[in-house]
């Protein structure tokens, strides 16, 4: 089946780093990706959009130059979390919808915890 | 606007038996499609089913199935001889198909727990 990788699957830095993270289609092309981020014991809430060649739509109250997202291939999504901070520490999701029918398939996510 | 209601926090069950979780929704599109994800403590999104708004009969995968009732705007997930595997947080989803470029919207999802 489809399936939908991230790296890194954990991660920890130090208060002002940024962290890129990757998200890669392995079975199919993408041309949408979606990034959500997660809190413990919470919901997934989108945080953009994603689109091959274009720039992200993010959802409101989402700091774009906070987190840049460049989806530069059709494989290829990463979400940059700049100059990050402590609240920043949390679950990071992406998924990438399959053309060729009406799923979307998750990556593993990726736990950010920033110190 | 799209949204989905999971009323239930969490959920308590014994081994092999079978359990309901709610979910209600509420859209303006003609045409959507409903999503069960399961998700482990370890983070993963697992799909479960799927059933789309002009599907006749209610989706089965195995031990999982679909309650749909259109007119109530519900989809009811239902897990039969529940396994302690189970255990789980489960989120119901849904998005427009109308729209190839839209996320799924969750709801706020329920903690299972499957005892022996």
């Amino acid at each position: 089946g489809a399936v939908v990788s991230q790296h890194p699957s954990w991660v920890i830095c130090k208060s002002g780093t940024s962290v890129k993270i990757e998200c890669r289609s392995l079975d199919f092309q993408a041309t949408t990706m979606f990034w959500y981020r997660q809190f413990p014991k919470q919901s997934l809430m989108l945080m953009a959009t994603s689109n091959e060649g274009s720039k992200a739509t993010y959802e409101q109250g989402v700091e774009k130059d906070k987190f840049l997202i460049n989806h530069a291939s059709l494989t290829l999504s990463t979400l940059t979390v700049t100059s990050a901070h402590p609240e920043d520490s949390s679950f990071y999701i992406c998924s990438a919808r399959d053309p060729r029918g009406d799923t979307q398939y998750f990556g593993p996510g990726t736990r950010l915890t920033v110190l | 606007a799209q949204k989905i209601t999971q009323t239930q926090p969490g959920m308590f069950v014994q081994e092999k038996e079978a359990v309901t979780l709610d979910c209600t929704y509420d859209t303006s599109d003609p045409s959507y499609g409903l999503f069960w994800y399961k998700q482990p403590s370890s983070g993963e999104m697992i799909f479960l089913i799927y059933q789309g708004s002009y599907d006749q009969q209610n989706a089965t995968e195995g031990r999982y199935s679909l309650n749909f009732q259109k007119a109530r705007k519900s989809a009811n997930l239902v897990i039969s001889a529940s396994q302690l595997g189970d255990s789980a947080m489960y989120f119901c989803a849904m998005r427009a198909l109308n729209q190839a470029g839209t996320a799924l919207i969750f709801g706020k999802g329920t903690t299972l727990s499957v005892s022996s």
